[in-house]
């Protein structure tokens, strides 16, 4: 069964701290991991890492694959209030019936006070 | 990349009802999915659905409780049945497409009284 870990489940942070978010996965016919932003209801897209070593970068969110030890991390810099959201990844798996399948970890759920 | 709109945004119903939820994209696409987020929880697939083919459902949801229909390339409906207040949740559909990867509606919070 397809296993994907998130930590720190919690994070309080301030405006301008630096914070990494952690995510191990064991996802059978591994294709590549997503990370999401989920403020409301629906996630929004951050990033997809599909190959090892290579750093995605938007503005001030980074994030890097390790494919040989199966994690991923994605740091924040000079975190802001509108960074407070729950941020979640999910391997993507291209293997048979599961084909598409997305298993979500338990998400982080980042406070960035003023 | 894709646009979904997702109707109803929210919703209460009564036990013993059921909702259907639409999801309509801009663009045709071939795998829909429809996701489950309980209060608290993260996200769990409930079912893969292609047109043209039977849904398929992952462990713990049956089509008697989450009937899904897939008509054409740009359209799904999940029904929620026989609602239970551990119905309650927000629930989403999201396509897959080989440039823009995954993308979601914009989800319907549904709560059962």
């Amino acid at each position: 069964e397809d296993k994907v870990v998130q930590s720190p489940l919690s994070l309080v942070v301030h405006e301008g701290d630096t914070v990494t978010l952690n995510c191990s996965y064991e996802v059978t016919n591994f294709r590549s991991l997503l990370w999401y932003k989920q403020e409301k209801k629906a996630p929004t897209f951050l990033f997809m890492l599909t190959s090892s070593g290579i750093e995605k970068k938007s503005g001030r969110l980074s994030s890097i694959l390790d494919k040989k030890e199966l994690f991923s991390i994605l740091n924040i810099t000079a975190t802001q209030t509108g960074d407070s959201a729950v941020y979640l990844c999910a391997p993507f798996n291209a293997g048979g019936t599961s084909y598409g399948k997305l298993t979500f970890g338990q998400g982080t759920i980042l406070t960035v006070h003023p | 990349s894709a646009v979904i709109s997702q109707k109803p945004s929210r919703d209460i119903c009564q036990r013993g009802t059921s909702l259907t939820i639409q999801c309509q994209v801009d663009s045709q696409v071939t795998m829909m999915f429809w996701y489950r987020q309980q209060p608290g929880q993260s996200l769990t697939l409930i079912a893969t659905a292609n047109q043209g083919s039977e849904a398929t459902y992952e462990s713990g949801f049956v089509i008697d409780k989450f009937p899904i229909s897939r008509p054409n390339l740009t359209f799904s409906t999940l029904t929620v049945s026989n609602m239970s207040p551990e119905d309650s949740s927000i629930y989403l559909c999201s396509v897959m497409t080989p440039r823009d990867g995954y993308t979601f509606g914009s989800g319907t919070r549904l709560t059962v009284v």
